[in-house]
């Protein structure tokens, strides 16, 4: 069974520049999360969506962030302008129907710097 | 609020030792546990999770973790560390009842294991 994938792994763009993630969860998994995870901290979830519709965006800086999940599908993340301290590994990661007893499967990351 | 306290950010252990990894939490009710492992590069794996029954609670490559109410803890334990086992670990709480599946994770705790 193939795992939830992200691209690109490695991404160093400058302050106030835009930039996208990518995130393809496990096939048939219908919860997908997004969640930052700056250098020595635990990872904090960005944004929840069940199927395509989010169920948690509450801790989403959503003057500079935004996500979508059109078909249920895959999903982007999107930084526009980057911050500094927008630096981070975003996680993406997908479960199959997102209770609370549901495993969380993640990806492998991708690694954002920001000059 | 949930929270999760590792107090321990880096321990160093002999190959062959016992490993034993302190969580913390702070929860409203029942809590849901979890142990994950972070190999550099990796995503977050699931090393095993705690609803509700027995106490003692059995994972993935050969971990173990107790949970005990009246200290509010959920340590993790293993008996024979291997040199494989060098990664960070996280302990994660949640979700509130009647929340979407939102994980609260600890600081994690960096094991570094000596040969």
């Amino acid at each position: 069974e193939a795992g939830v994938a992200q691209s690109p792994r490695y991404k160093i763009i400058e302050k106030r520049q835009s930039v996208a993630f990518w995130c393809n969860p496990i096939s048939g998994h219908a919860t997908l999360y997004w969640y930052q995870q700056i250098l020595g901290q635990g990872p904090k979830l960005l944004i929840q969506f069940q199927n395509n519709g989010v169920v948690d965006d509450s801790q989403l800086p959503k003057d500079r962030f935004s996500a979508e999940r059109l078909k249920g599908v895959d999903s982007t993340l999107k930084i526009q302008p980057a911050k500094l301290e927008d630096s981070a590994v975003y996680l993406c990661a997908s479960s199959f129907a997102g209770t609370g007893v549901d495993e969380q499967f993640f990806g492998p990351g991708t690694r954002l710097t920001v000059l | 609020a949930q929270s999760v306290t590792q107090p321990d950010i880096h321990i160093t252990v002999s190959e062959g030792a016992s490993l034993e990894l302190r969580c913390n939490y702070s929860y409203g009710a029942t809590p849901y546990l979890f142990w994950y492992v972070q190999s550099p590069g990796q995503g977050l794996q699931l090393l095993l999770k705690y609803f509700s029954g027995d106490t003692l609670v059995q994972g993935i490559k050969g971990f173990e973790a107790e949970f005990k109410r009246s200290q509010s803890s959920f340590n993790l334990r293993k008996p024979s560390v291997h040199w494989s086992d060098a990664a960070e670990y996280f302990c994660a709480v949640g979700p509130l009842p009647g929340t979407a599946s939102k994980l609260t994770f600890g600081t994690g705790t960096r094991l570094q294991v000596t040969l």
